[in-house]
C-alpha cells in the first residue's frame, strides 16, 4: 500500500497557541487529501477535504478559521489549528487518496491542549 | 438511517476460525467499497477495495459484494489473534468515503 506520513506524532502546546501538522504522501500523488478528527472511543469524522491547490471544503460544524488547511502540493497537505484549546485535544489523521479513491491514512498526530 | 452501517460488536471468535464482518449501506448509487481495520490508539489501514459483485479474496481476507442488497462483508480466515481491532466499512460518496462505525473483533487464543 502507499505510505503517508505525518508530522508530529504527538504534540502538547498551551491553550491559545497555534499548532501545525504536516502530512506528506510520500510515493505517489494525491489527487485529494482529507483531515479527520478521532476522540477516544468514537468513529473517525472527516473534518475537510483538501484539493492541491484550491480551498478547503469543510464539513459542516467545522470552522474553517480555526482548522486552516493548506494544500501545498500533490504530496503536501498542512492543519492548523489556531488558538488551541483544550476540547480541540484529538488525535488527528490525515489520508490521502489515489486516483481509484483508495485513501492511505497517515499515523495520526495526538494533540493534547493544556 | 445511517448510510453506512455495522454492528458495533465486539465479535469474538475463537483462533483459527472464520470471522465475518457485515456492512450494510444506504445509497444504491455507490459503486466503490473498502474495507479498514484500525488497531486501537492507531490510524486504520486499508485491507481491501471492491468495486464489482462477488468476491474478493486477498491472502486470509475476502470481500463480499452484493449491491442488489447493498451489502458488502469481509471474511477473515484463519483468525489470529493479532486480527483483534476494530473493522471499518468505507463507502465512496462523493469523492469522499462515508465511514461505518466500525465492528471490534475479538479472537481469543
Amino acid at each position: 500500500g502507499a505510505v503517508v506520513s505525518q508530522h508530529p506524532s504527538r504534540v502538547i502546546c498551551k491553550s491559545g497557541t497555534s499548532v501545525k501538522i504536516e502530512c506528506r504522501s510520500l510515493d505517489f500523488q494525491a489527487t485529494t487529501m482529507f483531515w479527520y478528527r478521532q476522540f477516544p472511543k468514537q468513529s473517525l469524522m472527516l473534518m475537510a477535504t483538501s484539493n492541491e491547490g484550491s480551498k478547503a471544503t469543510y464539513e459542516q460544524g467545522v470552522e474553517k478559521d480555526k482548522f486552516l488547511i493548506n494544500h501545498a502540493s500533490l504530496t503536501l497537505s498542512t492543519l492548523t489549528v489556531t488558538s488551541a484549546h483544550p476540547e480541540d485535544s484529538s488525535f488527528y489523521i490525515c489520508s490521502a487518496a489515489n486516483r481509484e479513491y483508495e485513501q492511505y491514512f497517515g499515523p495520526g498526530t495526538r494533540l493534547t491542549v493544556t | 438511517q445511517k448510510e453506512v452501517e455495522q454492528n458495533s460488536g465486539p465479535l469474538s471468535v475463537p483462533e483459527g476460525a472464520i470471522a465475518s464482518l457485515n456492512c450494510t449501506y444506504s445509497d444504491r448509487g455507490s459503486q466503490s467499497f473498502f474495507w479498514y481495520r484500525q488497531y486501537s490508539g492507531k490510524s486504520p489501514e486499508l485491507i481491501m477495495s471492491i468495486y464489482s459483485n462477488g468476491d474478493k479474496e486477498d491472502g486470509r481476507f475476502t470481500a463480499q459484494l452484493n449491491k442488489a442488497s447493498q451489502y458488502v462483508s469481509l471474511l477473515i480466515r484463519d483468525s489470529q489473534p493479532s486480527d483483534s481491532a476494530t473493522y471499518l466499512c468505507a463507502v465512496l460518496g462523493f469523492q469522499k468515503l462515508v465511514f461505518g462505525t466500525g465492528t471490534r473483533l475479538l479472537v481469543s487464543p
